[in-house]
């Protein structure tokens, strides 16, 4: 089992859709999750980071985290052209040295 | 400033030249990390410095040779790569080391350095 799972995509939805990412992760002991955007050719950019149970919004973009679940999702309301990219779930493990692991991304396609 | 510079941005070399990759960042942030990213993958930690210290190598062989001269500066010396080394090495920042706070735990990526290794 990997440690940040993501399913790889690619993902398509029409302009002024909602997309929606998901990422399960392994150690339960996780205690930050980010999710990065990453441009072709580009080098990763955060988008938001959540650590506590619940949603965090951030204009377009909602990030939900379910602790018991090991899971956690982003939402991108009014899907853009401009949005496709590929995102990358990340999380800091609370062991091991607190190292971030990154997902495998998730591509995504805005249609216009 | 809030921006993390790599050099070069495209390296070629040959599997008996020593080289070097130079990442420096002004943001006060005191944890600089390499990642090795290739094609449609996730980046890959290599090295964390913490406080100017090695603090996590991911079992790196030691043809990539890490160093962090002050708080600002991190470097990446190469020797004897290999053709499978070929990849974006991406330097990211943040403002603390592992262990400590979300929020402290931001990477900030520079644009990374295409290395291909002949």
């Amino acid at each position: 089992q990997k440690e940040v799972e993501q399913n790889s995509g690619p993902l398509s939805v029409p302009e002024g859709a909602i997309a929606s990412l998901n990422c399960t992760y392994s150690d339960r002991g996780s205690q930050s999750f980010f999710w990065y955007r990453q441009y072709s050719g580009k080098s990763p950019e955060l988008i938001m980071f959540i650590y506590s149970n619940g949603d965090k919004e951030d204009g377009r973009f909602t990030a939900q985290l379910n602790k018991a679940s090991q899971y956690v999702s982003l939402l991108i309301r009014d899907s853009q052209p401009s949005d496709s990219a590929t995102y990358l779930c990340a999380v800091r493990r609370n062991t091991g040295g607190f190292k971030t692991i990154f997902g495998a991304g998730t591509r995504l396609f805005v249609k216009a | 400033d809030t921006e993390v510079t790599q050099t070069p941005k495209h390296l070629v070399m040959g599997m008996t030249n020593k080289k070097s990759l130079k990442c420096e960042q002004h943001m006060g942030h005191r944890a600089m990390y390499w990642y090795k990213q290739k094609a449609k993958k996730p980046p890959e930690l290599m090295f964390v410095y913490s406080y100017e210290k090695l603090s996590i190598n991911e079992s790196v062989p030691s043809r990539f040779s890490p160093e962090c001269p002050n708080s600002s500066l991190l470097n990446l010396h190469l020797h004897a790569l290999q053709p499978e080394d070929s990849a974006l090495y991406l330097c990211a920042s943040s403002q603390r080391g592992p262990g400590q706070g979300a929020g402290a735990n931001v990477l900030t990526f520079g644009a990374g350095s295409r290395l291909t290794v002949l």
